[in-house]
């Protein structure tokens, strides 16, 4: 079975600084990976995602993210944070071999953005 | 378009009462799913339906049932709840993915707290 694992449950950094939240998932012969923000007491939103093609993928709010196959990661970043951008960020894998698709989130990475 | 919805916000519960959590999509979505958050865990998949009239278990499905009566509308009961499921439960839908995976949309969430 698929796990997505992020490293930091989380990140304080400082407005205009770059973040990098760091995510790694299990191995398989294909995956579809997400980056999910939740904003406090609302529902997730997607960020982005990597279905197939460029390894380096924008998504909205200017975050990217690389997928990196030898390393198996998919660690998001933004060159400069707002205060805005303070949220809850999870990681998420899906098994691009099984007919219906399920997610399985990471545990998450609290950013905390500080003027 | 209201998106997902989910009926009630929050609700108290005393161990071993029972209730129904409602999502209601209006997107035509023919997958909905059941999540419940818990800190330092992430999302927990507690079941999913593929189609009206069908459902199926998820990672953690014990202590719950759920019943898609209608293609719109996702039902999660707790027939005895116990203080093991308090929790935030997530509802999400998805349309029919064909050989890709089609974005799951979330609802604001539902906070349970079992005394």
């Amino acid at each position: 079975a698929q796990s997505v694992t992020q490293l930091d449950s989380q990140v304080p950094v400082f407005e205009e600084a770059p973040v990098e939240l760091r995510c790694n998932y299990s191995s398989s012969v294909s995956v579809y990976l997400f980056w999910y923000v939740q904003y406090p007491n609302q529902g997730l939103q997607l960020l982005l995602k990597y279905l197939s093609g460029s390894t380096l993928v924008k998504g909205i709010n200017g975050f990217e993210a690389e997928f990196n196959k030898s390393q198996t990661s998919f660690h998001l970043r933004k060159p400069s944070v707002h205060i805005s951008d303070t949220a809850e960020y999870f990681c998420a894998v899906s098994d691009g071999n099984t007919g219906f698709q399920k997610l399985v989130f990471g545990t998450g990475t609290r950013l905390l953005v500080s003027p | 378009n209201a998106g997902v919805t989910q009926t009630p916000k929050f609700r108290v519960l005393k161990t071993g009462q029972s209730m129904t959590l409602l999502c209601a999509q209006d997107m035509n979505h023919e997958y909905m799913y059941w999540y419940r958050q818990d800190p330092g865990m992430g999302l927990r998949l507690i079941h999913y339906s593929v189609g009206e009239g069908t459902t199926a278990k998820g990672e953690v499905p014990d202590g719950y049932n759920v019943s898609r009566l209608k293609k719109q509308n996702f039902l999660l009961g707790l027939e005895s709840a116990a203080p093991s499921q308090t929790s935030v439960y997530f509802c999400a839908s998805s349309p029919w993915a064909s050989g890709t995976f089609n974005e799951q949309f979330f609802g604001p969430g539902t906070r349970l707290t079992v005394l």
